[in-house]
């Protein structure tokens, strides 16, 4: 089983829809979660991070958490054609040198 | 803040010769930094994890003695691939780590686009 495993897609919305995003993860121990963008050619962008159940927005994003159930979701609001691109989740588990675990991705196209 | 900067951004080069890439973190220093390659259409793959003062921690089926990996200081680490052959040719990223504990965040570096003719 994947540590953390994410829809590859791709994932097609018209402009101004809400695109939504999500991640499961294996470890419960997990204790912070991170979403990156990245565009193609070039090196993922931090664009979220969150630590604890529940939401967290900023700006036209919000990332969601819910431990419980090992999920962690990104919401894109009024999508924008520059929103497409991969979208990586990103779960540290606490432990160890390298600790953060990252899916694989999910392409994300907005449509004009 | 947290700017991970890579140098250099793109490098060509005959099959045979090393190429080195630095990664530096500009505005924080990290004890750790890792080494990432991508090809194309494919998820980040990590190559191996860099601690200052100590050797790297390489990843199963990458060779320790074909990436060469030293972080010197809190602020830089180096990757060289020796004897590079065309199958080397890929997109070498690498990250930094804020300071350790349950927040802390990788924040990665443009990368180094390297073809090897």
């Amino acid at each position: 089983q994947k540590e953390v495993e994410q829809n590859s897609g791709p994932l097609s919305v018209p402009e101004g829809a809400i695109a939504s995003l999500n991640c499961t993860y294996s470890d419960r121990g997990s204790q912070s979660f991170f979403w990156y963008r990245q565009y193609s050619g070039k090196s993922p962008e931090l664009i979220m991070s969150i630590y604890s159940n529940g939401d967290k927005e900023d700006g036209r994003f919000t990332a969601q958490l819910n431990k419980a159930s090992q999920y962690v979701s990104l919401l894109i609001r009024d999508s924008q054609p520059s929103d497409s691109a991969t979208y990586l989740c990103a779960v540290n588990n606490g432990g160890g040198a390298n600790n953060l675990f990252f899916g694989t991705g999910t392409r994300l196209t907005v449509i004009p | 803040g947290a700017v991970v900067s890579q140098h250099p951004s793109r490098v060509i080069c005959k099959s045979g010769t090393s190429v080195k890439i630095e990664c530096r973190s500009l505005d924080f220093q990290a004890t750790t930094m890792f080494w990432y390659r991508q090809f194309p259409k494919q998820s980040l793959m990590l190559m191996a994890t860099s601690n200052e003062g100590s050797k790297a921690t390489y990843e199963q089926g990458v060779e320790k003695d074909k990436f060469l990996i030293n972080h010197a200081s809190l602020t830089l680490s180096t990757l060289t691939v020796t004897s590079a052959h065309p199958e080397d040719s890929s997109f070498y990223i690498c990250s930094a780590r804020t300071s350790g504990g349950s927040t802390d965040t990788q924040y990665f570096g443009p990368g180094t686009r390297l073809t090897v003719l």
